[in-house]
């Protein structure tokens, strides 16, 4: 099993442009997440999916978009680049049914808007 | 002020020494998550606690769970090169751990 995988790794954008970060998973999870990691913080939820076809806000959406139409992907839309979007975006999963599960997470995709 | 803060927010220390990292919320806890992030890679679960009092164990890393204080430790014993990164504790706030809260992290340098 691959468990996440996240592409690009890295990828540098100019101010205006529109990209889209992959996320697959090949575990079956229901849940997936997208977070965000600025230089010296934590991690902050941008959006998270509780099953295909649903998903929901979390603490830092504004500025993305996401859309779960398959168990398997998650992928993460950034329409305007912006450059307080420059980050390391991390996406994970969770199997399906438990409340006390760890989360598997991708390499991460770093993210720099000039 | 974050939900989730840890101390210190870096730590150097000589190979041998013993350490201790510290997260506390400022929010219920239905369950405290422990991971590591080596530099530039994802993050590695370490150990989850559920309830007061909780102690867990894996290899030399230890973590502790205060629920009255809402308060987690991870100690580290005769630390090793290998213990090297970022550790950062997240929290369960839902009962259903379907979204986890992380704290600001906590960067451990392990010294020769």
């Amino acid at each position: 099993n691959a468990g996440v995988t996240q592409t690009p790794k890295f990828r540098i954008l100019k101010i205006g442009q529109s990209m889209t970060l992959q996320c697959t998973q090949d575990m079956n999870h229901n849940y997936m997440y997208w977070y965000r990691q600025d230089p010296g913080m934590g991690l902050k939820l941008i959006y998270y999916s509780v099953g295909a076809g649903i998903t929901d806000k979390g603490e830092v959406p504004n500025g993305y978009n996401v859309s779960r139409s398959t168990t398997e992907d998650f992928p993460l839309r950034l329409e305007l680049a912006a450059p307080s979007q420059t980050s390391v975006y991390f996406c994970a999963s969770k199997p399906p049914g438990t409340a006390n599960e760890k989360l598997f997470f991708g390499s991460g995709t770093q993210l720099s808007v000039l | 002020s974050q939900e989730l803060e840890q101390s210190p927010q870096s730590l150097i220390v000589q190979e041998g020494k013993n350490l201790t990292i510290n997260c506390t919320s400022s929010k219920t806890l239905y369950g405290l998550y422990w991971y590591k992030q080596k530099y530039g890679e994802g993050l590695i679960f370490l150990m989850m606690l559920q309830k007061g009092g909780e102690e867990k164990s894996h290899e030399k890393i230890t973590a502790k769970l205060d629920e009255k204080k809402q308060q987690s430790s991870l100690h580290i014993t005769a630390s090793q090169p290998s213990h090297a990164g970022i550790y950062l504790c997240g929290a369960d706030r839902t009962g259903t751990a379907s979204k986890l809260t992380f704290g600001t992290g906590t960067r451990l340098q392990v010294t020769l």
